[in-house]
């Protein structure tokens, strides 16, 4: 079983739509990223967040220490967000090096 | 400010050959870690360096290494490349080691033929 899991793996929406996605691990963290990555490979920085809520945007993160869940919330998806988007722990004590979830690939239709 | 900058973005290589591919992470940060993506086994951690020292090491053969100098630059090389390293190759630099976020570069695809 991977430390990180992602749920779902795919998505498609519809424009305008509330999107959740949904990321669950195993092992004790300090913080945890999410990133978002277009077809070319480059990944962005959403967020990195260690407990509570952030908000940048129409993009939510949430986390949940005590029970290891973490949810990313796009507001009001625009064709623009389509994306992979992936969830990556800092595990205890593991310095900068990032554990990643399998990703959710999104697609938001006009 | 710029970001963290990868070169080559594309290289084209021969089984058996070497390659070393080049980070230059963000002016003032000290953190350098390295990525390699494939489709099979999605983002795996290789190594990160801080202030020139190897902090931590993913599990990868020793064929990879990487090295960062006195300016934060660092390079990783691939030795006697095999098909299956065909792959992304990221870069992601931070200011300090340990939790502190992660900023990417474009990445380095590697083919191997």
């Amino acid at each position: 079983k991977n430390e990180v899991e992602q749920s779902p793996q795919n998505l498609t929406a519809q424009e305008g739509e509330f999107i959740t996605i949904n990321c669950s691990y195993s092992v004790g963290i300090s913080a945890l990223h999410w990133l978002q990555q277009h077809p070319g490979g480059g990944i962005v920085s959403l967020f990195m967040l260690s407990s509570g809520k952030k908000k940048h945007g129409r993009l939510i993160a949430t986390i949940n220490i005590q029970e290891k869940h973490s949810s990313l919330h796009i507001t009001a998806s625009h064709p623009r967000d389509s994306a992979v988007y992936i969830c990556a722990v800092y595990s205890n004590n593991a310095g900068n090096m990032l554990t990643f979830g399998g990703g959710t690939r999104l697609m938001v239709k006009p | 400010k710029a970001g963290v900058t990868q070169t080559p973005r594309y290289l084209i290589k021969t089984r058996g050959q070497q390659v070393t591919l080049s980070c230059s992470p963000i002016s003032g940060h000290r953190s350098v870690s390295w990525y390699q993506q494939t489709p099979g086994q999605g983002l795996q951690f290789l190594f990160e360096y801080f202030s020139e020292t190897q902090r931590n090491k993913g599990n990868f053969p020793g064929r990879f290494s990487g090295r960062q100098f006195s300016n934060s630059r660092s390079e990783m090389n691939v030795s006697t490349l095999e098909l299956g390293d065909s792959a992304l190759y990221l870069c992601a630099s931070s200011l300090m080691t340990a939790n502190t976020e992660a900023f990417f570069g474009q990445g380095t695809r590697l083919t191997v033929v």
